[in-house]
């Protein structure tokens, strides 16, 4: 069964600061990373979503992916305090199924 | 954007009782979900389907059943409701396998089982 790993569990960055949110996961056949955001009262949101080795830049968000270190990353640039939300590391094979990690409470301080 | 709409938002529920948890996507999406949300657990999937008269029991399906009446409509059912099952449930619908996997998910449901 898929595990997926979030680190760290929470992360308090300054306005204008750099958040590192890191993932790790278990399946070396997943093939789909995605990053979800939850506001406090809201469902998830799909953020972005990275399927190749290497970098994705949406913005101020750039996702990294090294499948054989089974290790996927966000890094969010020049953070506002309406980045202050909870992440979500998702990962898929091919079987329509995601699973998710416990995720990272992310704080932007003004 | 796809909407997907749940009900009720919020529901109080007596132990040993019955519950229905409602879900309602328009976006003709196949698949549909429901997860549960809580703290220290991130989201856990319960039951999935992929099309109308499916259901597959998902990572803790213990205590739960679903029905998918119709491409629309997926629901949650507590048969026996305990405390253990006090939670944040969310339903979500996405597109079938792939890289078409983005998931579209509800406002949540707020059940306390007394």
């Amino acid at each position: 069964q898929q595990k997926v790993q979030q680190s760290p569990e929470s992360l308090i960055v300054p306005e204008g600061g750099m958040a590192s949110l890191n993932c790790t996961f278990s399946d070396r056949n997943s093939q789909y990373f995605w990053w979800y955001r939850q506001h406090s009262g809201e469902g998830p949101k799909a953020l972005m979503s990275i399927f190749s080795n290497g970098d994705k830049k949406e913005g101020r968000f750039t996702a990294h992916l090294n499948k054989a270190s089974l290790h996927v990353s966000l890094h969010i640039k020049d953070s506002q305090p309406s980045d202050s939300a909870l992440y979500f590391c998702a990962v898929s094979t091919n079987t329509g199924k995601l699973t998710f990690g416990d995720g990272t409470v992310l704080t932007v301080k003004p | 954007e796809a909407a997907v709409t749940q009900s009720p938002r919020n529901k109080v529920a007596v132990t040993g009782g019955k519950v229905t948890l409602s879900c309602n996507q328009t976006n003709n999406h196949n698949n549909m979900y429901w997860y549960r949300q809580d703290t220290g657990h991130g989201l856990r999937l319960i039951h999935y389907s992929y099309g109308a008269g499916s259901t597959e029991k998902g990572d803790i399906p213990d205590g739960y059943k679903a029905s998918r009446p119709s491409q629309e409509n997926f629901s949650l059912i507590l048969e026996l409701a305990t405390p253990s099952q006090t939670s944040v449930y969310f339903c979500a619908s996405g597109d079938l396998g792939g890289s078409q996997n983005t998931l579209y998910f509800g406002a949540g449901t707020r059940l306390s089982v007394l």
